[in-house]
């Protein structure tokens, strides 16, 4: 199958600061990417669906100012989580999906706010 | 979309065939069958999909009955490296790609 990156695999930050998680697809053009947010034993829960070069479709209750995203090429989508508070730690999954039906997940990135 | 019910866990023996339910009862004609499958701190895993008719790939099979309300996934000869979390998931064309996970049955493959 197709294959879908992320970067970083960890991340520790700050309380208050930002930090931004990049999602790319490796081998094939990735017209949607959608971002997960997945807390301890739970399932994933859809945050946004982003089309390349077109704004985010979020999720109810997700914050859109909050949870930047950019999907600024037909391979790259960025999750930037702004002002992060402790409660944001979590295991952020993205995948990505081509002309077909198929859809390719990440490996996770995995944020512990401090 | 379409809401699916799956046992919260369930174990089987290494060797054995592992038969994993999914009931989905307010199916759609067009809503396809999807199985992922997490593995612990990793991304899902796409196993199979379909719409009607049985399906098999390297992974497993896919049973889906004729109704279409309920279908079962298929591990052959469940090893240790198939302990994880199966998620059946109804994918409704219309929403395109869009995926909405359910809770999924954690499997423990015991030796």
């Amino acid at each position: 199958g197709a294959v879908v990156s992320q970067h970083p695999s960890r991340v520790i930050c700050k309380s208050g600061t930002s930090v931004k998680i990049e999602c790319r697809s490796l081998d094939f053009q990735a017209t949607t990417m959608f971002w997960y947010r997945q807390f301890p034993k739970k399932s994933l829960m859809l945050m946004a669906t982003s089309n390349e070069g077109s704004k985010a479709t979020y999720e109810q209750g997700v914050e859109k100012d909050k949870f930047l995203i950019n999907h600024a090429s037909l391979t790259l989508s960025t999750l930037t989580v702004t002002s992060a508070h402790p409660e944001d730690s979590s295991f952020y999954i993205c995948s990505a999906g081509g002309d077909s039906y198929e859809q390719y997940f990440g490996p996770g990135t995995r944020l512990t706010v401090t | 979309d379409a809401k699916t019910t799956q046992p919260p866990s369930m174990d089987c023996a290494e060797g054995r065939a592992a038969n994993l339910p999914c009931n989905h009862s307010t199916i759609s004609g067009n809503e396809y069958v999807y199985w992922y499958r997490q593995i612990h701190s990793q991304g899902p895993q796409y196993i199979i999909h379909g719409l009607k008719n049985n399906e098999t790939n390297e992974m497993a099979s896919l049973i889906i009955t004729e109704d279409r309300k309920s279908s079962t996934l298929i591990l052959p000869h469940a090893t240790l490296r198939d302990t994880a979390v199966y998620y059946c998931i109804v994918r409704v064309p219309a929403a395109g790609n869009k995926l909405t996970f359910g809770g999924g049955t954690r499997v423990l493959v015991k030796p």
